[in-house]
């Protein structure tokens, strides 16, 4: 069965801290997304990506295709990286596949 | 910077009744899906569509669903007869390829009564 595993489920830091979020998936994927999802519902891509690493500003995502595994870290967190981050992979068809998210809260 | 648009942002309606929501994907995107959120749980595929046509649907998208591009800019979900356990958020998305990065709309807030 095509699952996607997210930890861990809740996460508060303090701000400045080093942040990580862990996704694991079931089976070969042919690429993953990163997407952050505020109070209000909204939700935006944040990477996708299939190997390697990936970075923007104080983010990034790395995904080990041989242990089907994706990291993605926030570097000196603030209270506004407070969300909900999802991880959705394609298992190799078009639609994605949600993991349950990880909530963030970052204390000033 | 081109978004992906959806209206109504809120729509509360009574169980039965036939409600349509509307998306107005990035115009350049040839790709286009439907997901929903019921509260508290996980996102989940409804829909796809490409060419005109659906390319992939999921279990939930039965009989009671349909999607249409009535016109060249307009994406909608028509849910028939709808029930209580159809209240979610539901996303619109778009892309220019399959696999390629997927653009969210900020959803649709539906309540049945």
């Amino acid at each position: 069965k095509n699952e996607v595993e997210q930890s861990p489920q809740n996460l508060t830091a303090q701000e400045g801290e080093f942040i990580t979020i862990n996704c694991s998936y079931s089976v070969g994927i042919s690429a993953l997304h990163w997407l952050q999802q505020h109070p209000g519902g909204g939700i935006v891509s944040l990477f996708m990506l299939s190997s390697g690493k990936k970075k923007h500003g104080r983010l990034i995502a790395t995904i080990n295709i041989q242990e089907k595994h994706s990291s993605l870290h926030i570097t000196a967190s603030h209270p506004r990286d407070s969300a909900v981050y999802i991880c959705a992979v394609f298992f190799g068809n078009e639609k994605l596949t949600f993991g349950t998210g990880t909530r963030l809260t970052i204390i000033p | 910077e081109p978004e992906v648009t959806q209206t109504p942002s809120h729509q509360v309606t009574q169980m039965g009744q036939e409600v349509i929501l509307r998306c107005v994907p990035i115009s350049n995107h040839l790709y286009f899906y439907w997901y929903r959120q019921i509260l508290g749980q996980k996102v989940e595929f409804l829909v796809s569509f490409y060419n005109n046509e659906i390319s992939e649907k999921s279990e939930i998208f039965d009989d009671q669903f349909s999607v249409e591009r009535p016109d060249g800019s307009n994406f909608t979900l028509k849910i028939r007869s709808t029930k209580l356990e159809d209240s979610a958020m539901y996303f619109c998305a778009s892309n220019t390829g399959l696999g390629e990065t997927q653009y969210f709309g900020p959803g649709t807030r539906l309540l049945v009564l």
